[in-house]
Formats: structure tokens, sequence, C-alpha cells
């Protein structure tokens, strides 16, 4: 099915620990992004991506990396993981940077915990 | 004060009642966003307008851009309603969110 996959789905850290998540867009979009969802929050931005090897940074950057080698997928990685980290992350994809005309396209989410 | 005001916070009611849920911005925007959350799962979007109302089955949005306000409505609400609705305003290359409705639909 078309749409936007998140790997993996659950995951548990101890402190220091490093890893990669994966989002995969399958719409041939432009634009990618990662967030984190944390509770009385909403979702915030961590680093987007308006085309293959381009990143840049959002609201909340720090501890995390990038990278966008091919078109369809964008690679968000913690290099040395804290507790402050445990969180959600939503990948999501877009035609442009204000959505175009369908909007963005959300994954299912890959809940952290950083013990 | 968020850029995002969405209310509110939570919200129970009963099979078939008529829903509404608001949400106020303060910045300049050019499209609105109403996403909605069941528990546990993936983030669904619902509708993106800039202007007037769209309306998808039960589900109705309206946005007053001289206002900054827009409403998302649900008629004959149902169980499978329940979730936590989210408004985003599309502001220069980004998302600004809500912090979310959540919606409690009883049998």
């Amino acid at each position: 099915n078309a749409g936007v996959t998140q790997t993996p789905k659950f995951r548990v850290l101890k402190t220091g620990q490093s890893m990669t998540l994966l989002c995969a867009q399958d719409m041939n979009h432009e634009y990618m992004y990662w967030y984190r969802q944390d509770p009385g929050m909403g979702l915030r931005l961590i680093h987007y991506s308006v085309g293959e090897g381009t990143t840049a940074k959002g609201e909340v950057p720090d501890g995390y990396n990038v990278s966008r080698l091919k078109k369809q997928n964008f690679l968000l990685g913690l290099e040395s993981a804290a507790p402050s980290q445990t969180s959600v992350y939503f990948c999501a994809s877009s035609y442009s940077t204000t959505g175009g005309l369908y909007g963005y396209t959300f994954g299912s989410g890959t809940r952290l915990t950083v013990v | 004060k968020n850029e995002v005001e969405q209310s509110p916070q939570n919200l129970t009611a009963q099979e078939g009642e008529f829903i509404t849920i608001n949400c106020s911005y303060s910045v300049g925007i050019s499209a609105l966003h109403w996403l909605q959350q069941h528990p546990g799962g993936g983030i669904v979007s619902l509708f993106m307008l800039s202007s007037g109302k769209k309306k998808h089955g039960r589900l109705i949005a309206t946005i007053n851009i001289q206002e900054k306000h827009s409403s998302l409505h649900i008629t004959a609400s149902h169980p499978r309603d329940s979730a936590v609705y989210i408004c985003a305003v599309q502001g220069a290359q980004k998302l600004v969110f809500g912090q979310g409705t959540r919606l409690t639909i009883n049998p």
C-alpha cells in the first residue's frame, strides 16, 4: 500500500546507546519530516528535508542527526540516547512544504523508550 | 501563548451528538490541517483547507481567515470517532501543531 512506513515500531534503548529510525515513502514526495510527540506538548519538528541529499534543522534538533541519501528514505539517528529522548516519533512526507494539493502523509509512529 | 490553541482539550459525549472542536491561531498561514490520531495509532490527515468549508462524510471543517479560527464538526457521532483531533497550521516551511482535543464518544 502506498504511504509512509516507519521501522521499528517499538524500541527500548539504554542510555548512551545509538540507533537509527527509518522512514520510507513510495509517493515520490520531495519533502520529508521527523517529529516527536510528547504528552502535553503536541508534535514538534526535529529535522526535515526538502529533497534528496538535503537536510535542515527544525525546532528541537539537538541530539539527533538525519540523512536523506535516497529520495524515498529519511533516516533519523540518535548517537547517544538520553532519557529525554523517550517519545513517540513520527515521520511525514509531502509534495511541498505547504503540503501541496494533498497535504501530508504520516507514518504510524515509533515508540522509543530510553532507560 | 501557543501559536495554535484548541478547545476543548477533552470532550466526552454520547453517541449521536453533534460535536464541535475549535482551533484558533495567531500567525499568518497558507493552510490549516485537521488530523486524527486513534489511541496508540498513527496520524491521519482529515482535511486541508485555506478558505470556506469542506465536508467528508460526517465530518465538516470550516475556516474563517479573518478571525483566524477553524472548527471541526462531527455529525451523528459514533464511538469509532473517539480519537485525538489535532489542528495544525501551515507556516513558512513547517506545520505548527495544536496540542490536540481528546474526544470520547460513549455508546
